[in-house]
């Protein structure tokens, strides 16, 4: 069993809709939890970052972590065509990152 | 503040031979994180530096080493490409352990022929 399952896509939704997008991990080690967007020939960039379970907003972005269940979340309100990008869900034990292998979204005008 | 920058940002080069990568991380950063990117493989962790120490590496093999300058810049090495190797590699920096947030650079892109 791989430590983070993360569906690669591609998900493809119209303009203004909610995007869901999700990683389950199994590493109880785990304390950080981030998600990074990821552009065609370009570096990861942070999106999301948090360490508790819960909810944490960032304008139209929303993590959603539980713990218990070992699963993360990312929320994408009123979706844009310049959100098409890989989102990566990323976990920190120590002093590495472990990432998932990406979900490729879509957003079509 | 400038952001991670990584030179150069494509290289090519033949079986056996070997490369360099220089990373400068984000000022007042002192720990940096190197990652190889692949399309089957995904983002995995190559080694991580802070205060010129490796402080700790991923699974691969010892043809694969950096090391970090008193200024924080880091440069990793690969000898003896194989075509495997080909991939972007991805640098990172973060204040100062690497467990705070990791800011990506661009990325160095290299084709094994």
């Amino acid at each position: 069993q791989k430590e983070v399952e993360q569906d690669p896509g591609p998900l493809s939704v119209p303009e203004g809709a909610i995007v869901s997008l999700n990683c389950t991990y199994s590493n109880s080690a785990f304390q950080y939890f981030m998600w990074y967007r990821q552009y065609s020939r370009k570096g990861p960039e942070l999106l999301m970052y948090t360490y508790s379970s819960g909810n944490k907003e960032d304008g139209r972005f929303t993590a959603q972590v539980d713990k218990s269940s070992k699963y993360i979340s990312l929320f994408i309100r009123d979706s844009q065509p310049s959100d098409s990008a890989t989102y990566l869900c990323a976990f920190n034990a120590g002093n590495m990152l472990t990432f998932g292998g990406g979900t490729r979204l879509m957003v079509k005008p | 503040k400038a952001g991670v920058t990584q030179t150069p940002r494509y290289l090519i080069k033949t079986r056996g031979q070997q490369v360099t990568l220089s990373c400068s991380p984000i000022s007042g950063h002192r720990s940096v994180s190197w990652y190889q990117q692949t399309p089957g493989q995904g983002l995995q962790f190559l080694f991580e530096y802070f205060s010129e120490t490796q402080r700790n590496k991923g699974n691969f093999p010892g043809r694969f080493s950096g090391r970090q300058f008193s200024n924080s810049r880091s440069e990793m090495n690969v000898s003896t490409l194989e075509l495997g190797d080909s991939a972007l590699y991805l640098c990172a920096s973060s204040l100062v352990t690497g467990r705070e947030t990791q800011y990506f650079g661009p990325g160095t892109r290299l084709l094994v022929l």
